[in-house]
């Protein structure tokens, strides 16, 4: 059973940082590319930014690049989105998702953790 | 800018059929898009329906299609349930990344 669990949300100040953590399980993590996606409070998801399988080719939609960056490590089958210079604007619900292969889609969606930014 | 238009919201009797449409604000929508639909009920995260235009991910049940109508995507759910009273939404893949729709509220009553 495919398995993602996304960590690391946090209320943060204006201009702070987090590291979001998706822990992966139940596929063959290296083989597949994966994606952050983003939805705030009573809104739709948001694309943020996609990492290839072996992490040499990164994504991000214009709203983050600059300030945020995905990358993973294979050998914990983990996912990481570092996010910085946090705008209030940022606050949502985090969702790492497994692309499906060859399909230019969504596969399955972890639960989402919560970043909050607030002064 | 790449704007994916949804209608807002929808009603649709228990039953009935109900046909949620994803369109491009310039040009039209073609299966080189990727078309996917997904489906969102409140406090959950995202399930996703359809993929590749018109193909059922695992355990979809078959009263839901995609299709391409025209200049757009279309989802249609034939047979409506109760329990499809939620969110959905579609996504285009643009080339640069993907890019989600407003979204559709449905309503089953």
């Amino acid at each position: 059973e495919v398995q993602l669990v996304e960590s690391g949300g946090a209320l943060v100040q204006p201009g702070g940082s987090l590291r979001l953590s998706c822990s992966a399980s139940g596929f063959t993590f290296n083989n597949y590319f994966m994606h952050w996606v983003r939805q705030a409070p009573g809104k739709g998801p948001e694309y943020i930014s996609t990492i290839s399988s072996n992490g040499d080719t990164t994504l991000y939609a214009d709203s983050v690049r600059g300030r945020f960056t995905i990358f993973r490590d294979n050998s914990k089958n983990t996912l990481f989105l570092q996010v910085s210079s946090l705008r209030p604007e940022d606050t949502a619900m985090y969702y790492c998702v497994k692309d499906r292969s060859g399909t230019w889609s969504f596969d399955y969606w972890g639960q989402g953790t919560l970043v909050t930014v607030s002064s | 800018q790449t704007v994916v238009t949804q209608e807002p919201s929808f009603s649709v009797s228990p039953g009935g059929t109900v046909t949620i449409t994803c369109g491009l604000s310039s040009g039209s929508v073609s299966a080189n898009s990727h078309p996917s639909w997904y489906q969102q009920t409140p406090g959950q995260a995202p399930r996703t329906l359809i993929y590749n235009t018109n193909t059922r991910s695992s355990g979809v049940p078959d009263r839901f299609s995609g299709s391409i109508l025209g200049s757009k995507a279309a989802l249609t759910i034939t047979g409506a349930q109760a329990d499809d009273e939620c969110d959905y939404y579609c996504v285009l893949f643009v080339g640069s990344g993907w890019v989600f729709g407003g979204g559709t509220k449905l309503t089953v009553l």
